[in-house]
């Protein structure tokens, strides 16, 4: 079953850092790419980046430049999105989710469960 | 401030026909296909159209995309209880090298 479960809920003061990993199972997480996007509370969808096949390249939004780091760990299945400064607008539900499938290169076709990041 | 313009709310009865748009600019549909998700409530996104108009193995005949211009349209037939959920459209912004997301549609079915 192809999936990806991510760590859990985190609570972080201002300033601080937080990291949430992404495990992918039932399929080799080197043939795709993972994107992270985030929900504020009552909020829409707002893309963070991407990380492509086998570290080559990263593409991370503007807003977010500077503060957020992603990599990939082939040798444990697992990806990483690390975001520094945390702030209070900072407070949402972190996603990871393939890219780079059947579907296109920009279509997000397996979502990991959602990591609740609560800056306070 | 989204760089793709959803109406928040939409509604329709059972049955029914409903769409909902998605309006952008050359930079991303005019340039770029349209990825369409949806989330129903208390759930992850899920992927729903992909390609402007394609439909992922599993996803109902009922859910439909289509595109004019920088103009993209999302078009549920025979409206269920189930497809209550928030709707978001997405595409590739060349301009911001980005992907940008629509604000999301509330669809109520009454």
């Amino acid at each position: 079953q192809v999936q990806l479960v991510q760590s859990g809920a985190e609570v972080k003061k201002p300033g601080a850092s937080v990291k949430v990993s992404c495990k992918a199972s039932g399929y080799n997480l080197s043939s795709y790419g993972i994107t992270w996007v985030r929900q504020a509370p009552g909020q829409g969808l707002e893309w963070m980046g991407w990380i492509t096949t086998y570290n080559v390249n990263t593409n991370y939004a503007q807003n977010l430049q500077g503060r957020v780091t992603m990599a990939t760990d082939s040798s444990s299945s697992t990806a990483y999105m690390e975001l520094r400064s945390l702030r209070s607008d900072d407070t949402a539900v972190y996603y990871c989710a393939r890219v780079g499938s059947k579907y296109g290169a920009d279509a997000f076709d397996i979502w990991g469960q959602g990591t609740m990041v609560t800056v306070s | 401030q989204s760089v793709l313009t959803q109406p928040p709310s939409a509604s329709g009865t059972p049955g029914q026909r409903v769409t909902i748009s998605c309006s952008g600019s050359r930079s991303n549909i005019g340039s770029n296909t349209v990825i369409w998700y949806q989330q129903l409530p208390g759930t992850t996104p899920k992927l729903l159209i992909y390609s402007t108009n394609q439909r992922p193995s599993g996803v109902p005949d009922r859910f439909s995309g289509s595109k004019s211009g920088t103009s993209a349209s999302l078009a549920i037939s025979g409206l269920q209880s189930e497809d209550e959920a928030d709707y978001y459209c997405a595409a590739w912004d060349d301009t911001l090298h980005a992907v940008v997301f629509g604000g999301g549609t509330k669809l109520t079915v009454l």
